[in-house]
């Protein structure tokens, strides 16, 4: 089946510093990414859609600058967490739609998340 | 905007016993809807997804039902195992042409106990 896979899978930095986190599909050409949020004992939060060539397209509410998305390849999204604070410590998720599929279809396929702490 | 409600926050049942786990969505305009499972500290697995034409998807012990007028999905996992402790998400994807952007209910905790 499909894999997806996240690096690092855990992450510990000093505040202020960026930390960027890697999502590949690793059997199949994903043309859009979506990139996950989730606090703990809470549920998954849409930040961004990352489509391959092209800029991401944010959700409401998340700062651009603060995490930067670039999906270079029809294979690897990467997301940066620039200038890192306490509050940006979460548990992040991809996902990748596997490009060409019928729409509509279980196409997307999960990471297996990446634990962020920023001390 | 789609809200996504799932009742109750956790559950703890002994083995052995049926768990119902329930989702409620606010839009009926859903194009499916999919449950997965969630073990601590890791991603997501896809348990079952139902198309919105869909009244009902089965896979093993697992049975989940839509009824898309009334917003709501119920997901039954027959005779539970001690490995079926975990968080249970549910997910509906909006009726839109492109796009897969999924809206995440807050999950269910279970915990089945020996």
């Amino acid at each position: 089946g499909a894999v997806v896979s996240q690096h690092p899978s855990r992450v510990i930095c000093k505040s202020g510093t960026s930390v960027k986190i890697e999502c590949r599909s690793l059997d199949f050409q994903a043309t859009t990414m979506f990139w996950y949020r989730q606090f703990p004992k809470q549920s998954l939060m849409l930040m961004a859609t990352s489509n391959e060539g092209s800029k991401a397209t944010y959700e409401q509410g998340v700062e651009k600058d603060k995490f930067l998305i670039n999906h270079a390849s029809l294979t690897l999204s990467t997301l940066t967490v620039t200038s890192a604070h306490p509050e940006d410590s979460s548990f992040y998720i991809c996902s990748a739609e596997e490009g060409g599929a019928p729409i509509g279809t279980d196409t997307q396929y999960f990471g297996p998340g990446t634990r962020l702490t920023v001390l | 905007k789609q809200e996504v409600t799932q009742i109750p926050a956790a559950l703890s049942v002994p083995e052995g016993e049926n768990l119902v786990l329930n989702c409620s969505f606010t839009d009926s305009a859903i194009y499916n809807l999919q449950w997965f499972r969630q073990d601590p500290g890791k991603g997501l697995t896809s348990l079952l997804l139902i198309q919105s034409s869909q009244r009902e998807q089965t896979s093993g012990r697992l049975n989940a039902s839509l009824d898309k007028s009334s917003g709501r999905s119920t997901l039954y996992i027959a005779a539970s195992q001690p490995g079926d402790s975990a968080t249970y998400l549910c997910a509906v994807r909006p009726f839109e042409a492109a796009g897969n952007k999924l809206t995440f209910g807050g999950g269910t905790r279970v915990l089945v106990k020996p």
